[in-house]
């Protein structure tokens, strides 16, 4: 069964210190997805990738978040420094878009907790 | 402007009932793709089915079936004979033309009690 992995599935860091997460999407897919969830704000999109060129990044702090795709087989997030508000959990997701077909997959997720 | 509403914060119902968890959306593209997921307590997002806007007709799978109506820019998601395995938070989610972001609504969570 092809899936996106990610890891760290969990992560416990102070604050200050410099977080990445890792996303191996599905191979052959050409979109890559960045989500962060909390309870309060649901599911918010970070950044997103189509053939590992960043096309929207709005939705993350650009002081403190960097999102990049060095090469087709993985995605990096990275915080730094941290802050106890990025506790959530981050996932990844990949899809193959052409048009009329395509849907998103998702990975297990890492959960992020900042003390 | 919210994209996707999931009016129903949280549904109870008793194993075996039918539930209904509605999803309106918002766009002014004529083409666009409208999903649902399963969150279940371990936490994963699981895709369930995709819809594109071209196409209405509705689509049962098993247990679960959806009413996409365009007029009412709704996609509802019924679930019969509903089974404690599907409790858990369903997302609703529009995808407009050129698969450019992916809009999530907040989240219906189903507990279904034996």
């Amino acid at each position: 069964d092809a899936r996106v992995t990610q890891t760290p599935r969990d992560k416990v860091t102070e604050m200050g210190q410099e977080v990445t997460m890792r996303c191996q999407p599905i191979l052959g897919h050409n979109t890559v997805f960045w989500y962060r969830q909390t309870m309060m704000q649901g599911l918010e999109l970070l950044a997103y990738f189509r053939n590992r060129a960043p096309l929207d990044d709005s939705g993350m702090p650009k002081d403190r978040f960097s999102a990049e795709m060095p090469d087709a087989t993985l995605a990096t997030l990275k915080i730094q420094p941290s802050e106890p508000r990025d506790s959530a959990v981050y996932f990844c997701a990949s899809g193959f878009w052409t048009g009329p077909t395509g849907e998103l997959f998702f990975g297990e997720g890492s959960r992020l907790t900042v003390l | 402007a919210q994209k996707v509403t999931q009016a129903q914060t949280e549904i109870s119902v008793v194993e075996k009932e039918d539930v209904t968890l509605d999803c309106v959306y918002e766009t002014r593209d004529t083409t666009y793709y409208l999903f649902w997921y399963k969150q279940p307590p371990s936490g994963e997002l699981v895709f369930l089915i995709r819809r594109n806007s071209f196409d209405e007709q509705n689509e049962i799978s098993g247990r679960y079936s959806w009413n996409f109506q365009k007029s009412t820019s709704s996609f509802n998601f019924t679930i019969t004979a509903s089974q404690v395995v599907d409790s858990a938070v369903y997302f609703c989610a529009l995808s407009e033309e050129g698969f450019n972001k992916f809009y999530f609504g907040s989240g219906t969570k189903l507990n279904v009690k034996p």
